[in-house]
């Protein structure tokens, strides 16, 4: 069965700062990995897709990264700004079947101004 | 943009009431999903469905039901709501580009 995990569960960094959130999947066997962002009390907003073909993607200052073959992923955020502070979740797609997501718990990231 | 769209952003419901949480989408999408997101927990799958008519339980069905009668309108039912069933819900609609979610509906169950 297909687990995610996030670690760690929460982390505050000095504005300015470049960071990387992980995610980790036990079942390489993926179609792709998604990352998102949720501010309190609301819907989750996709930041990054990754196809399980591709290495990475690039979106502004934010990075993603795949190494399907270790079951990782990274997002990594340059120059962080205290608007970056929010819940970030990694989710996969599973390839067999009727597909569904598997989500982390989340990175509860705050950037002090 | 693709939109999915919950109905509620916030309900108040008694311990007993059935309870239906809609959901929308406004493409031609087959695999939509609804979850729960609690502290700790993360988000869990209720249910699927990955066409009109068809439903999959997904890790924590029980007390719930799922209705689609048609292909951009996915409902969950509480069919006699619980206090533990307080939590955010969340429906999303799926393609090959990724999941989409809807603002999900903040439910209290008093």
């Amino acid at each position: 069965k297909q687990e995610v995990t996030q670690i760690p569960a929460a982390l505050s960094v000095p504005e300015g700062e470049n960071l990387v959130l992980n995610c980790s999947f036990t079942d390489s066997a993926i179609y792709n990995l998604q990352w998102f962002r949720q501010d309190p009390g609301k819907g989750l907003t996709s930041l990054l897709l990754i196809q399980s073909s591709q290495r990475e993607q690039t979106s502004g200052r934010l990075n993603a990264s795949l190494d399907k073959s270790s079951g990782r992923s990274t997002l990594y955020i340059a120059a962080s700004q205290p608007g970056d502070s929010a819940t970030y979740l990694c989710a996969v797609r599973t390839t067999s079947g009727t597909y569904k997501y598997i989500f982390g718990t989340g990175t509860r990231l705050k950037v002090l101004a | 943009d693709v939109k999915v769209t919950q109905s509620s952003r916030y309900l108040v419901k008694r311990t007993g009431e059935k309870v239906f949480l809609e959901c929308v989408q406004d493409m031609d999408h087959e695999n939509m999903f609804w979850y729960r997101q609690d502290p700790g927990l993360g988000l869990r799958l209720i249910y699927f469905s990955y066409d009109v008519k068809m439903k999959e339980k997904g890790d924590i069905p029980e007390g719930y039901s799922v209705s689609r009668e048609k292909k951009e309108r996915f409902s969950l039912i509480l069919e006699s709501a619980s206090t533990n069933q307080t939590s955010m819900y969340l429906c999303a609609r799926g393609t090959a580009n990724g999941v989409v979610f809807g603002q999900g509906t903040r439910l209290t169950v008093v």
